[in-house]
């Protein structure tokens, strides 16, 4: 199993809303990230957990809280967001080595 | 800091063959990944080099690596309408633990 499993595909949500974005991997691997990637831009990087920790948080606003509950699992939980926070939302996880370093299909965000 | 420059866009005839280049300035960077990106999809990974490697093919892929000048390349032979996509250069800098993305190169495969 080489995936990485982002979970919902799209989301719509209002700005007074509360939603969590997921993501599961089952590889193994221990670090794990979160990126915001908007139109015809690349992929930026907003958190990154390293063995269950949060090891980088790329000065993102608390509106967005991530969380590791288990090695396997990261979330991405979303409150008051305004609309230019419309985005895909992609997870990553990258493996002992970083000889693998996969991404998922992402979830595609808009806020109304 | 650390950054990745890439040629914006590039245009190919099909059958050709197409090369993307690549800088950065992350002299940690212990892996160099390539990434493809179709419109609306995630990153798919088609290749990878470890840093003490200056060359590494997979199928119709080659990478080149100037460890020294900080130079990577992605070639790609035989381009076909289905290669056209935006793709990533993208060091991962174990010192920081990141991957590291430049802006991408568009390439667009034309009959």
């Amino acid at each position: 199993d080489t995936e990485v499993t982002q979970t919902p595909k799209h989301l719509v949500m209002g700005m007074t809303n509360k939603k969590s974005l997921k993501c599961e991997q089952h590889m193994g691997h221990r670090a794990m990230y979160w990126y915001k990637q908007k139109a015809k831009k690349p992929p930026e990087l907003m958190f990154v957990y390293s063995y269950e920790k949060l090891s980088i948080n790329e000065s993102v606003p608390s509106r967005f809280s991530p969380e590791c509950p288990n090695s396997s699992l990261l979330n991405l939980h979303l409150h008051a967001l305004q609309p230019e926070d419309s985005a895909l939302y992609l997870c990553a996880s990258v493996g002992q080595g970083a000889t693998e370093a996969f991404f998922g299909q992402g979830t595609r965000l808009t806020v109304v | 800091g650390e950054d990745v420059e890439q040629s914006l866009f590039l245009s190919v005839r099909e059958g050709d063959s197409s090369v993307i280049n690549c800088t950065y300035t992350d002299s940690s960077s212990t892996y160099l990944y390539w990434y493809k990106q179709e419109p609306g999809a995630g990153l798919q990974l088609l290749t990878y080099i470890f840093s003490n490697m200056d060359m590494k093919q997979d199928q119709r892929l080659t990478v080149l690596l100037n460890k020294k000048d900080k130079h990577l390349s992605l070639r790609i032979a035989d381009t076909q309408t289905g290669d056209s996509a935006i793709y990533f250069c993208v060091p991962f800098s174990g010192g920081y633990n990141k991957l590291i993305f430049g802006a991408g190169t568009r390439l667009a495969v034309h009959p």
